[in-house]
């Protein structure tokens, strides 16, 4: 079946641009996650959406940062006023919502603030 | 708070040997424990898991962990390393009390290099 999917795959913008990322989760998973992967690291976790529970937001850098989730489905990751140190591979994961299961990751959207 | 340290930066091992990743955790209840690889420029891929019962847990594509409770640790082993096996590998471990969801907290990642 279809895994996570992700878009754009890369993303160049200017510093103070604003950009959005998008992220389909697997069919069916009702916990979705955002990670960022910066060059050279280990995965930072920004956000969590379980279900209709309000999400974790405690990992987002800066008030810069939001993210949405419509129902089960889709979500975008937006960054304003985009600065050079958010350059970084962001990655959606998604999951079963029982016991403890793992999460499937998509590819990431690389993203590059110029 | 939740972590997991991942002391090598990077293994270097032969074709045919065997190669360990190692793996320590410092938890508050019970650790629920994850392996992953990541191939360059793809996302990552889930190897195994440890939630509970047995301390040998067998994953995919040969790789298997050893649980161990009194070092803290979940070092990640294969018998015979294979060329394709040269990759990323993340230990992580889930945040969060119960059973359900909780975001992954991350090792900085160990690269694996398995020459011929």
């Amino acid at each position: 079946g279809a895994g996570v999917s992700q878009s754009p795959s890369n993303k160049v913008t200017e510093k103070g641009k604003d950009v959005e990322l998008r992220c389909d989760p697997i069919s069916g998973h009702t916990a979705l996650y955002w990670y960022r992967q910066r060059l050279g690291q280990g995965l930072e976790f920004l956000i969590y959406f379980q279900g209709n529970s309000a999400p974790d937001k405690s990992g987002l850098p800066s008030d810069r940062f939001s993210a949405e989730r419509t129902g089960e489905s889709v979500s975008t990751l937006t960054i304003q006023r985009t600065q050079q140190e958010d350059s970084a591979v962001y990655l959606c994961a998604s999951s079963v919502q029982r016991e403890v299961n793992e999460q499937f990751f998509g590819p990431g959207t690389r993203l590059t603030v110029l | 708070a939740q972590s997991v340290a991942q002391p090598e930066d990077q293994v270097n091992v032969a074709e045919g040997n065997p190669l360990t990743v190692k793996c320590t955790y410092s938890v508050s209840g019970n650790p629920y424990l994850f392996w992953y690889v990541q191939y360059p420029n793809r996302g990552l891929q889930f190897l195994l898991k440890y939630i509970t019962g047995d301390n040998l847990v067998k994953g995919s594509y040969g790789f298997e962990a050893e649980f161990n409770k009194s070092q803290t640790s979940f070092h990640l082993k294969k018998p015979s390393a294979l060329v394709s096996d040269s990759a990323l590998y993340f230990c992580a471990v889930r945040d969060g009390a119960g059973v359900q969801g909780g975001k992954l907290i991350f090792g900085q990642g160990t690269e694996l290099s398995v020459k011929p």
